[in-house]
Formats: structure tokens, C-alpha cells, sequence
């Protein structure tokens, strides 16, 4: 079945860190892939998409490519800062006809705190 | 304006209490959502409607009922609590295409403690 795998957290920065979050997939079909950011408390919101191979979604300095060959959709940023402190998820969307449309599969869940 | 909001925030009661959670979108999706994270951040679907009609309905106990009034609101029922249903349940909304383009919007959360 359609999953995602995350490297596990939790993940501890200094400020100004380059950060790799590793994200690989597998699915049937052709999916979309997402990085979602939670802050503590608070809903996901959309952090960056990929619909296609060789894609890259890129949002508030965080970069992501959607790699077909490795299956992958690793979350990078040259440079973290407190402020990015959050859980971060990979998910898919299985995007071909007869798949049920609209299930995101997310991974596990990577927290990331930077510390000043 | 909130895209998508989610009533109460918190909600605590005892086991075997029947509670409900609302949820309403503002954004003109016709698609919305509910999922369960639990005490692991982990996230799965539980249930998806579509202009109304029920599309996605996971592998959940029946005590769990999705009711949609209309395309702007979904709401979650939950009959005869169990401490195990203690998790943050999120609302989502979408534009669904078909093409797994569309991005799903998230509320806030609901926090639900069953003591």
C-alpha cells in the first residue's frame, strides 16, 4: 500500500544550521508530495508541494525535489532559525484514476527545535 | 477570516459521554476531512465528504458518525467515549480535481481528553 517514512526525530539545530530532513515514498501510480509544518499548538499548514517528478517546491527558504529514481522528497533549508521550531510531515496524494482521491498518507512526524 | 475553524478547541469529558466536534470552511471547497492524530503525532484519515456524499470512510469504530449539512460544514459525533479516543482531531477542506494536485487546508485541532 501507498505509505511515506520519515527519518526520526527529534531533530536538535543551533541557529543558522543547514537542516535535511529525510522523506522517501511508495506508491502505485504517480503521487503528489507534500511537506506540512505543525507549530506547537497550532493546525498543519501547507509548507511546500511537488506534483510531478523533478519538481521542486520551495517556500520561506525550505526546498524540496521530488526525486521519481530514489523515491524521495527530502525538506532541506540552508539556514534554520528558532522560529522554524515544528513538527514537520511529509505526506502523498496518489493523483491516477482509481485511487481513492483526496487520502493523504503522511509519515510519522519530524520534530525540529533550533536552539539560539 | 479563518479558512477552516473548529469547535471547541478543547473539549474533557468522561468515558462514555457522546460529544461532537464542528467544523466549518469558508473557502468554497466542495471536499472536507476529518482526521486523528494521536499521542505520537501520528496522522490518519478517518473520514472524507464530497459535496455531501461520504468518499472515503477508513477502517473506524462505529461510535465515530460524520454528518454534512451542506458543503461548508462537517461535523464528527462520537458516541460512548473510550480513553482511547483521546487525540487532536483536525478538519480539512479541499478543491478535489482528481489530479492529486489539490492542497487540503487544516483547522486548528480539536484536543479531546476522555477521562
Amino acid at each position: 500500500g501507498d505509505s511515506v517514512t520519515q527519518m526520526e526525530g527529534p531533530v536538535t539545530l543551533s541557529e543558522e544550521a543547514f537542516l535535511t530532513i529525510n522523506c522517501t515514498y511508495t506508491a502505485t501510480g504517480y503521487p503528489s508530495l507534500f511537506w506540512y509544518v505543525q507549530y506547537p499548538g497550532e493546525g498543519l499548514q501547507l509548507l511546500l508541494k511537488a506534483t510531478k517528478a523533478d519538481d521542486k517546491g520551495s517556500n520561506k527558504g525550505f526546498e524540496a525535489t521530488y526525486r521519481k529514481e530514489t523515491t524521495s522528497f527530502h525538506l532541506e533549508k540552508g539556514s534554520v532559525q528558532v522560529s522554524d521550531s515544528a513538527v514537520y510531515f511529509c505526506a502523498l496524494i496518489r493523483a491516477d484514476r482509481g485511487s481513492t482521491l483526496g487520502r493523504l498518507y503522511f509519515g510519522r512526524g519530524t520534530q525540529l527545535t533550533v536552539w539560539p | 477570516d479563518t479558512a477552516v475553524s473548529q469547535t471547541p478547541k478543547y473539549l474533557v469529558t468522561q468515558m462514555g459521554n457522546d460529544k461532537s466536534i464542528k467544523c466549518e470552511q469558508n473557502l468554497g471547497h466542495d471536499t472536507m476531512y476529518w482526521y486523528k492524530q494521536d499521542s505520537k503525532k501520528f496522522l490518519k484519515i478517518m473520514f472524507s465528504y464530497n459535496n455531501k456524499e461520504l468518499i472515503i470512510n477508513e477502517t473506524v469504530p462505529n461510535r465515530f458518525s460524520p454528518k454534512s449539512p451542506d458543503k461548508a460544514h462537517l461535523n464528527l459525533h462520537i458516541n460512548s467515549l473510550e480513553l482511547g479516543d483521546s487525540a487532536v482531531y483536525f478538519c480539512a477542506s479541499s478543491q478535489l480535481r482528481g489530479g492529486g494536485v489539490e492542497t487540503q487546508y487544516f483547522g486548528p485541532g480539536t484536543r479531546l481528553l476522555v477521562l
